[in-house]
């Protein structure tokens, strides 16, 4: 079954540094999106992503943050100038026009 | 805008046991709904999904979960668990509002399903 990669699977990084979360999508899917889980807390969105640009963003999604699809097939994540706040599972997901969503394993980001 | 609420965040049974996993959810327009597990240190899978049709849907590990648009509920059930079924269950709803937007997920607080010898 096709699946959804995300690298790496932990990432650690001091605060104020750049960090890019990468994710392979499934190739006929339409959308995109990233997700987010703070340790004991639910899974919130962050940004959709349709036709090479931004369909939708949470107010999470602020200017530290960036999506991008550069050449067809990878889907980038980048945190500008990370935070403390910021350590999360962060979720890459994907979708063809029937609702059929299907998540990556994750990326755990840890701000230190 | 929609939201979910899952009622128990922890639910302990014993094996052979039945379960429930409460999930309400509202929203001001028509929603699909959907029950993700999540296994330690793993990411999201789904469970099943309520789009159309039949207000009860079915997985293939014996999983079930009922559309109940008066009461906006969607509860999942199990007639009986195993040890393996131990892990945290999220429901979660979206919009139909189709487009470029195709329907973000929002996600409930997660119950965590322990199921003991």
């Amino acid at each position: 079954e096709p699946e959804v990669t995300q690298t790496p699977s932990h990432q650690v990084t001091q605060m104020g540094q750049e960090v890019i979360l990468r994710c392979v999508p499934i190739s006929n899917h339409l959308y995109f999106y990233w997700y987010r889980q703070i340790l004991g807390q639910k899974v919130e969105f962050l940004v959709s992503f349709y036709n090479n640009e931004i369909s939708e963003k949470s107010e999470i999604f602020d200017d530290q943050f960036s999506v991008e699809r550069p050449d067809g097939s990878n889907f980038t994540l980048k945190i500008r100038s990370t935070k403390l706040e910021d350590s999360a599972m962060y979720f890459c997901a994907g979708s063809e026009r029937n609702y059929g969503y299907t998540f990556g394993s994750g990326t755990r980001l840890t701000v230190v | 805008a929609q939201s979910v609420t899952q009622l128990d965040s922890q639910v302990p049974v014993f094996e052979e046991a039945p379960v429930e996993l409460r999930c309400n959810y509202s929203s001001s327009v028509s929603v699909y709904l959907f029950w993700y597990v999540q296994y330690p240190n793993q990411g999201l899978q789904l469970l099943l999904k309520y789009l159309s049709g039949s207000t009860l849907v079915e997985s293939i590990n014996g999983f079930e979960a009922e559309f109940n648009k008066s009461q906006t509920s969607f509860h999942l059930r199990k007639p009986s668990v195993h040890i393996s079924d131990t892990a945290e269950y999220f429901c979660a709803v979206t919009s139909n509002a189709g487009g470029t937007s195709y329907g973000k997920l929002t996600f409930g607080q997660g119950t965590i399903l322990t199921v003991h010898p």
